[in-house]
């Protein structure tokens, strides 16, 4: 059974930094995109990137570009959302989301459980 | 970039046809995905490629896509139907990136 469980909620302070993880299990970690998308408070879906953890390669979506950085690490079948400073209109729920690429398009079909991050003062 | 619109909301009566529509510019060259999202939970795929439905899902959910306009049809709404939906492209251009629509509120009357 796919599964990809993220980490718990976090509380922050402006300008602090922040790693959320998302670890997957029951298939091939390093043969699928993974990324993530974000939920402001009673927003909608904000897809912000993706990478392949088989090579690394990455993409960001340019909203996000500059703002965050992807990563993952293989050996424990894990993916990253980092911020190095962050700020009060960073309060979101952020999705981890396995990518599935048929037909030169992608698609979410497995998503985590989601990650609240609040910065506040 | 690629911009998708959606109605930010849908009424239907319980056992009518609820259609919810996507726009974008020759969206129809472009595979759609569908996803409901029902308050305080993850996302959930229901409709991909246009029109293929994941096992699990109801037949009654069944989605089209021509021309400007993609659309997702629920066939026999039910109460359980009400959910935020949303539809996504992947936008080949230069940006290479994943598109979501704005979302619909579907509401069951």
């Amino acid at each position: 059974e796919v599964q990809l469980v993220q980490s718990g909620a976090e509380v922050k302070k402006p300008g602090e930094s922040l790693k959320i993880s998302c670890k997957g299990s029951g298939y091939s970690f390093t043969s699928y995109w993974i990324g993530w998308v974000r939920q402001m408070p009673g927003k909608g879906l904000e897809w912000m990137g993706i990478i392949y953890p088989g090579d690394s390669d990455t993409r960001y979506s340019p909203s996000f570009q500059g703002q965050v950085t992807i990563s993952a690490d293989k050996s424990i079948s894990t993916a990253y959302l980092q911020w190095s400073s962050l700020k009060a209109s960073d309060t979101a729920m952020y999705y981890c989301a396995r990518h599935y690429y048929s037909s030169s398009s992608y698609l979410v079909d497995y998503w985590g459980q989601g990650t609240l991050v609040t910065v506040s003062s | 970039s690629y911009v998708l619109t959606q109605p930010p909301s849908v009424s239907v009566a319980p056992g009518k046809t609820a259609r919810i529509t996507c726009g974008g510019n020759n969206i129809g060259s472009k595979s759609v995905h569908w996803y409901q999202q029902k308050p305080g939970q993850a996302p959930v795929l229901v409709i991909y490629y246009d029109s293929d439905r994941p096992s699990g899902i109801p037949e009654r959910f069944s989605g089209s896509n021509s021309g400007n306009t993609a659309t997702l049809t629920i066939s026999r709404v039910e109460a359980g139907d009400e959910a935020d939906y949303y539809c996504q492209v992947w936008d080949s251009s230069s940006d290479h990136q994943g598109v979501f629509g704005g979302g619909t509120k579907l509401t069951v009357l």
